[in-house]
């Protein structure tokens, strides 16, 4: 029951470094999406593909770059890290359709020194 | 866009007391209710939904959540909260494009 898997869990970053964090799913699921916590903030959705082939900008997409690679595989990246991208990124996936819950990944710490 | 309010950040409540968080979110249209869970050091996980029907809505673990249309809210409840119930609860709002929009989160501490 692997469910949503992200890789990696931690990583420390040196600003203007770039970085993939990977994400995949087993749930056959068309939807996935990827959130930033920050304490206080809750989720913000970043990025998001409503099924493969297709990404969307979510509310703080600045900064990240998505690439859906198939359908188990969604994939985020930081391009030119900055401290402010410091946080915990959750990927999530889901059936596409309008009464589906998210499944979530375990997370992954990102530090930007 | 919409938005969802959770208030009280910061819970801290003794064991067998009752809990209750507050959601009001704002859209026109019908919405569908989440609310997860993230205890220490996991990730999210849903502790139950609400789409349409009997708007008391059972979830896990001794869970409720009342959606009142009229208050655009849907609030949580535990009637007698555990130990094991400290964690961070946030509720999530949907329109029906499988978008959701979290809530802040209330961060729930519970004294043995």
């Amino acid at each position: 029951n692997a469910g949503v898997t992200q890789t990696p869990k931690f990583q420390v970053l040196k600003t203007g470094q770039s970085m993939t964090l990977q994400c995949a799913q087993d749930m056959n699921h068309n939807s996935m999406y990827w959130y930033r916590q920050d304490p206080g903030m809750g989720l913000r959705l970043i990025y998001y593909s409503a099924s493969e082939g297709t990404t969307d900008k979510g509310e703080v997409p600045n900064g990240y770059n998505v690439s859906r690679l198939n359908k188990r595989e969604f994939s985020l990246r930081l391009e030119s890290a900055a401290p402010s991208q410091t946080s915990v990124y959750f990927c999530a996936s889901s059936q596409q359709g309008i009464n589906q819950p998210q499944h979530f990944g375990d997370g992954t710490r990102l530090s930007i020194l | 866009a919409q938005s969802v309010s959770q208030h009280n950040h910061h819970v801290i409540l003794s064991e067998a007391a009752s809990l209750e968080l507050g959601c009001n979110y704002s859209y026109g249209g019908t919405v569908n209710l989440f609310w997860y869970v993230q205890y220490p050091g996991q990730h999210l996980q849903l502790l139950l939904k609400y789409f349409s029907g009997d708007p008391l809505v059972k979830g896990i673990k001794g869970f409720e959540a009342e959606f009142i249309k009229s208050k655009f809210s849907f609030n949580l409840r535990k009637p007698s909260v555990q130990w094991s119930d400290t964690a961070e609860y946030f509720c999530a709002v949907g329109p029906g494009n499988n978008r959701l929009a979290f809530g802040k989160g209330n961060q729930v501490v519970v004294i043995p």
